[in-house]
């Protein structure tokens, strides 16, 4: 099986700019978190989609979005960047089962998103 | 806000000897995960281990998980050189609710 793939692996953008990440995930896996890691305030998860659905969201502001497709594919925008939204930007693979029993997360290599 | 919180916070240890690293978390949890990362990459999913086992292997990992003290560990035995990176515990809360919560991670470094 193929693993998570992300796109692009690294950008560079100026303030006030905008920018779509986008990550696949691991054929059958129905779930697409997204966390941002930063060497100051570590891995922070941002939010999650299930069958193209909002299911989880984390503590950021609506600059962030997210989205999901049919086939589970899910992109994520950031609008107005600012310099402390630089960051490796990682997305995490998994089922989704509900059942109440987590499954593992599998991640992507990330995108290293550099703002100028 | 971070759940775990890995102990040590840097571990350098001589290639074949044995690297145990601890992580405490707060609240309950539904499973806890490790996962490696090398060099600022992506995160490499180690062991999962749930809230109702208390010892897992893997090839040369073996995850403990005490709930009634909310801490793990994780033991990486006859240690090489390809084992230095950063480890990470993460924490599910289980259901629907599928974030994981990730404490700041252990540099080990293992010399050869």
């Amino acid at each position: 099986k193929a693993g998570v793939t992300q796109t692009p692996r690294y950008l560079i953008k100026t303030r006030g700019q905008q920018v779509t990440l986008s990550c696949s995930p691991i054929s059958g896996h129905r779930s697409v978190s997204w966390y941002q890691q930063t060497p100051g305030q570590g891995l922070q998860f941002l939010f999650e989609y299930f069958s193209e659905t909002q299911r989880n969201k984390g503590n950021f502001p609506g600059r962030f979005s997210g989205r999901q497709f049919s086939n589970s594919r899910s992109e994520m925008n950031v609008s107005t960047l600012e310099l402390g939204d630089s960051a490796l930007y990682l997305c995490a693979s998994s089922s989704g089962d509900r059942t109440g029993w987590n499954n593992e997360q599998f991640f992507g290599p990330g995108t290293r998103l550099t703002v100028l | 806000s971070q759940q775990g919180e890995e102990d040590p916070q840097a571990l350098s240890i001589q290639e074949g000897e044995n690297a145990t690293m601890n992580c405490s978390y707060k609240t309950s949890i539904n499973n806890l995960q490790w996962y490696r990362q090398n060099s600022g990459r992506g995160l490499v999913h180690l062991i999962l281990i749930r809230s109702n086992e208390r010892e897992k292997h893997s090839g040369r990992l073996r995850v403990t998980l005490d709930t009634s003290k909310k801490s793990s560990s994780l033991l990486i035995t006859a240690s090489r050189a390809a084992d230095t990176a950063s480890y990470f515990c993460a924490t599910g809360r289980g259901g629907a609710n599928s974030k994981l919560t990730f404490g700041k991670g252990i540099t080990l470094s293992v010399r050869p």
